[in-house]
C-alpha cells in the first residue's frame, strides 16, 4: 500500500535560513510519481514539483530544491534563504502508476519569522 | 498551467440542507476528476474519483449516497453534500487532471470551506 510519512509536523526558523523538510514514502510500485504541494493560509493547493520514479535527477528551482533518492525512499525539499511569505503547510504526495490519485503525507507547517 | 475553478470558496449551511459544490477545468477537458476532504489541520484524504459520464468510484468508508458526485462533461464534476451535518464541516478540494499521457499533472480548484451549522 502507499503511504507517505512527513515526520516533521512543525518548523519554525527566522528568515534567510536554509530549511530542508523530509518526505519517506512506500509503494510497491515500479513507476510512481512524487509531488510537493504548497497550502497557504487561503487553502489553495499550489504545485511546486513532480518527479517520475525513473528520475532520480536533482533539481532546482530558485531557492527551491528536492532531493530525490530511491534507496532511501526519501523526496526532501529544501528551501534556502527562506522568506516570510514561505510560511504555510508543505505537503508531500505520492501517486501510483495512471490515475492521478494522490497519497498525501500529513503536511509540514513551516513558520519563517522575521 | 491549468486552471480549475471551484464555487463557491465558502458556504454555511443549516443542519439538514444539501450543498453542491462546483468543479470546473477552465481551459482543458478533464476525464477525470477527483474529490478530496481536509479537516482542520490534517492532511487531505480522497473521497472519490469522478468519471465522466460513469458512475464516480468512492474510497473506501465515503458513503456514496451523502456525497453525491456528477461528471456530466468534460469541464463540470458537482459534489453535493446531502442532509449535511455539522461533522461535514470540511474544507473540500477538488483536482482535475489534464489528459494526455500516463500520470499527467492534476491541478487543483481553490477549495471549499463548508460550515453546517
Amino acid at each position: 500500500a502507499q503511504k507517505v510519512t512527513q515526520a516533521q509536523t512543525e518548523i519554525s526558523v527566522v528568515e534567510k535560513e536554509d530549511v530542508t523538510l523530509d518526505c519517506v514514502y512506500e509503494t510497491r510500485d515500479t513507476t510512481y510519481y512524487l509531488f510537493w504541494y504548497k497550502q497557504p493560509p487561503s487553502g489553495e493547493l499550489v504545485f511546486l514539483i513532480r518527479r517520475n520514479s525513473f528520475d532520480e535527477q536533482n533539481e532546482i528551482s530558485g531557492r527551491y530544491s528536492w532531493n530525490f533518492q530511491k534507496s532511501t525512499s526519501s523526496f526532501n525539499f529544501t528551501i534556502t534563504a527562506s522568506q516570510v511569505v514561505d510560511s504555510a503547510v508543505y505537503f508531500c504526495a505520492l501517486s501510483e502508476g495512471y490515475g492521478n490519485k494522490l497519497v498525501f503525507g500529513a503536511g509540514t507547517i513551516l513558520r519563517v519569522k522575521s | 498551467g491549468a486552471v480549475v475553478s471551484q464555487h463557491p470558496s465558502r458556504v454555511i449551511c443549516k443542519s439538514g440542507t444539501s450543498v453542491k459544490i462546483e468543479c470546473r477545468s477552465l481551459d482543458f477537458q478533464a476525464t477525470t476528476m477527483f474529490w478530496y476532504r481536509q479537516f482542520p489541520k490534517q492532511s487531505l484524504m480522497l473521497m472519490a474519483t469522478s468519471n465522466e459520464g460513469s458512475k464516480a468510484t468512492y474510497e473506501q468508508g465515503v458513503e456514496k449516497d451523502k456525497f453525491l458526485i456528477n461528471h456530466a462533461s468534460l469541464t463540470l464534476s458537482t459534489l453535493t453534500v446531502t442532509s449535511a451535518h455539522p461533522e461535514d464541516s470540511s474544507f473540500y478540494i477538488c483536482s482535475a487532471r489534464v489528459p494526455g499521457g500516463l500520470n499527467t499533472e492534476a491541478f487543483f480548484g481553490q477549495g471549499t470551506r463548508l460550515t453546517v451549522v
